[in-house]
């Protein structure tokens, strides 16, 4: 089955810039989503489609896929960013959803 | 306004049953794709299965671990989703979150429900 690995935290201070990386293999062949989900909340869509924001999500989240890599791109991360992001990929192979273990951001 | 409301959730035992239902507004029922996702306690999030839109013949996906223990279906007099957990184990305490998959969107899950909450143990 399709694996997606992603780094347990990242760290950034407020102002700066968070990168946050989910490998699988051949990843950028595949759609990523990346989800936002705060303490006690329900997880909220940020990224679509590798880089697209829905309505309501600021342009400060992009997003973007090279090779085994997905990334999520935070710039002028503020305190409401602090949360734990997942990215997720359709396992073709196996017909179904595919998330990584999620990234615990911390500002 | 979209909304998915999420019930059913409770305490069973190990080997029993239990049905959640999820009901939806704010959208055509008939014309969605919609999965539920789960989130055992402090771990990350899980898919459980989908059940495609009436249009594109309503079949429903599995994930592995679930696979011939649950069943999802919908109906559509109702507008609710349902997801029948049988055999049910330990390892299926969770949050269980039913959400809309977007077609227009990579079938993104652009919504998602409050969640309802599944202890399984004896």
């Amino acid at each position: 089955s399709y694996v997606l690995t992603q780094p347990p935290s990242v760290s950034v201070a407020p102002g700066k810039t968070a990168t946050i990386t989910c490998g699988g293999n051949n990843i950028g062949s595949k759609s990523v989503h990346w989800y936002q989900q705060k303490p006690g909340q329900a997880p909220v869509l940020v990224i679509y489609y590798n880089s697209d924001r829905p309505s309501g999500i600021p342009e400060r989240f992009s997003g973007s896929t090279s090779g085994n890599t997905a990334t999520l791109t935070i710039t002028k991360v503020e305190a409401g960013d602090e949360a734990d992001y997942y990215c997720q990929v359709w396992g073709s192979s196996s017909l179904n959803w595919v998330f990584g273990g999620g990234t615990k951001l911390t500002v | 306004e979209v909304q998915l409301v999420e019930s059913g959730g409770n305490l069973v035992k190990p080997g029993g049953s239990l049905r959640l239902s999820c009901a939806v507004s704010g959208f055509t029922f008939s014309n969605a794709y919609l999965s539920w996702v789960r989130q055992a306690p402090g771990k990350g999030l899980e898919w459980v299965g989908r059940i495609k839109s009436e249009s594109d013949g309503g079949a429903a996906d599995y994930a592995a671990p679930v696979k011939g223990r649950f069943i999802i279906s919908r109906d559509y007099s109702k507008d609710t989703l349902y997801l029948q957990m049988n055999s049910l184990k330990t390892e299926d305490t969770a949050i269980y979150y039913c959400t809309t998959e977007n077609t227009m969107m990579g079938l993104s899950s652009d919504y998602w429900g409050q969640g309802t909450l599944v202890t399984v143990s004896s």
